[in-house]
């Protein structure tokens, strides 16, 4: 069974730093690229970054582009997001998600999230 | 970016009835569409791929239409299960994409 547990959300103030993790389980987490999407409170759905399987490839919106920065670990499959110089306007849901294979960037399973909020 | 648009934001449906939700993209993203699902409190559900392919699991009465443009999900009769928020969200380009969404509440 594929499982996804984000961690690492918290109170944040404007500025600050902050490292989300993602532990995979339940497939071959190296064959599989992973993203992280977001939701503000009571909106929609926000693509964030993309990574490839093996690191290769790398995508950000342009929203966090600069400031953010995604990686994995697939000894410990473990997927990240480095927040960096976070806003009031990151404040979200956190969710990892898995490609359905490997070269169709929907997504088939996702985490249960994990809340980030900026604030002061 | 290929901006996403949902219609209608919000569809009041009664339970039985079918229920129509459009996505229009502002540029063609072939059949790379999918369809999720989201209940209050819960991470998205992948419903729909490629347009029109169920994924794994999802019941028959969930159907997809359309290419390009214009793409349609068809609830053919709602279950109580199925009151929720649909997403659509295009993986033809970078960025992806997602749609507004569209809530589908109970008349």
């Amino acid at each position: 069974e594929v499982q996804l547990l984000e961690s690492g959300g918290a109170l944040v103030q404007p500025g600050g730093s902050l490292r989300l993790s993602c532990a995979a389980s339940g497939f071959t987490f190296s064959d599989y690229a992973m993203s992280w999407v977001r939701q503000a409170p009571g909106q929609g759905l926000e693509w964030v970054s993309s990574i490839s399987g093996s690191s290769d490839g790398l995508y950000y919106s342009d929203s966090v582009k600069g400031r953010f920065t995604i990686s994995r670990d697939n000894y410990r499959n473990t997927l990240y997001l480095q927040m960096n110089s976070l806003r009031a306007e990151d404040t979200a849901i956190y969710y990892c998600a898995k490609w359905r294979n490997i070269v169709a960037s929907d997504f088939d399973y996702w985490g249960q999230g994990t809340l980030v909020t900026v604030s002061s | 970016e290929k901006v996403m648009t949902q219609s209608p934001g919000t569809l009041s449906v009664s339970p039985g009835e079918r229920a129509t939700l459009s996505c229009r993209a502002s540029q063609s993203v072939g059949s790379n569409l999918a369809w999720y699902q989201q209940k209050p409190g819960q991470a998205p559900r992948l419903l729909i791929y490629g347009a029109f392919t169920r994924a794994t699991g999802i019941p028959a009465r969930f159907s997809g239409s359309g290419s390009g443009t214009e793409f349609t999900l068809t609830i053919s009769s709602l279950q109580s299960e199925d009151f929720a928020v649909y997403y659509c969200q295009q993986y033809n380009n970078w960025p992806l994409t997602f749609g507004g969404g569209t809530k589908v509440e109970i008349k």
